[in-house]
């Protein structure tokens, strides 16, 4: 099955750019990368996902490496609103079911 | 447009007794998932539903039962609680059978102890 890694633990100060990164090296064919996020302990919340284009929606931008192996959350202006555990979902391909959430970064910002 | 509900918000079972966590969505999704989370844990996944009148086994699903009403409601149901299964569950859909995406609702969750 496809993994992922992402550090465990991220600080940004309000206001900046959270950068938040994912490997996922096991990713193949037609599989997208998702990101979700889990705010104190609330239901995991969609942000973004992609296959192989960069990606941008009114939360977040997603860049995707060109070989696929990695990408990278972007919050271009993070507010307190935004710490939260962000989570990088292995890839799945186009109709599976199942999503796996790791223990994902959890994302601290400071004021 | 509630989303996904769950219901209880709490619950405290001691250990043996049974209960039946309950869900609901009101999007028109066909696709409806349990997930229990432990302390300091990622979500994983016990049951899922593909579409009304089928359910699926996922990473942990020993102890827990499943049944998809209607399309509407997902219900999880633990016979002989144990200490084991203290968590919080969380209940979500997604649009599923022909989406291109993944993106799954999820519910604010029940969180369970048992004695």
């Amino acid at each position: 099955d496809a993994k992922t890694t992402q550090p465990p633990s991220m600080d940004c100060a309000e206001g900046r750019a959270a950068n938040l990164p994912c490997n996922h090296s096991t990713i193949s064919g037609n599989e997208y990368v998702y990101w979700y996020r889990q705010i104190h302990s609330q239901g995991p919340q969609y942000i973004i996902h992609g296959l192989k284009n960069n990606e941008t929606n009114e939360m977040a931008s997603l860049i995707i490496t060109e070989d696929r192996k990695s990408s990278t959350l972007i919050l271009p202006h993070a507010t307190l609103r935004d710490t939260a555990v962000y989570y990088c979902i292995p890839p799945t391909n186009f109709g599976n079911e199942k999503l796996t959430f790791g223990t994902g970064t959890r994302l601290t910002i400071i004021p | 447009n509630a989303g996904v509900t769950q219901t209880p918000k709490f619950q405290v079972l001691k250990t043996g007794q049974s209960m039946t966590l309950q869900c609901a969505q009101d999007m028109n999704h066909n696709s409806m998932y349990w997930y229990r989370q432990d302390p300091g844990m990622g979500l994983r996944l016990i049951y899922y539903s593909a579409s009304e009148g089928t359910t699926d086994k996922g990473e942990v699903p020993n102890g827990y039962n499943v049944s998809r009403l209607n399309k509407r409601e997902f219900s999880l149901r633990l016979e002989s609680a144990a200490p084991s299964q203290t968590s919080v569950y969380f209940c979500a859909s997604r649009q599923g059978q022909g989406a291109p995406y993944n993106e799954q609702f999820f519910g604010p969750g029940t969180r369970l102890t048992v004695l």
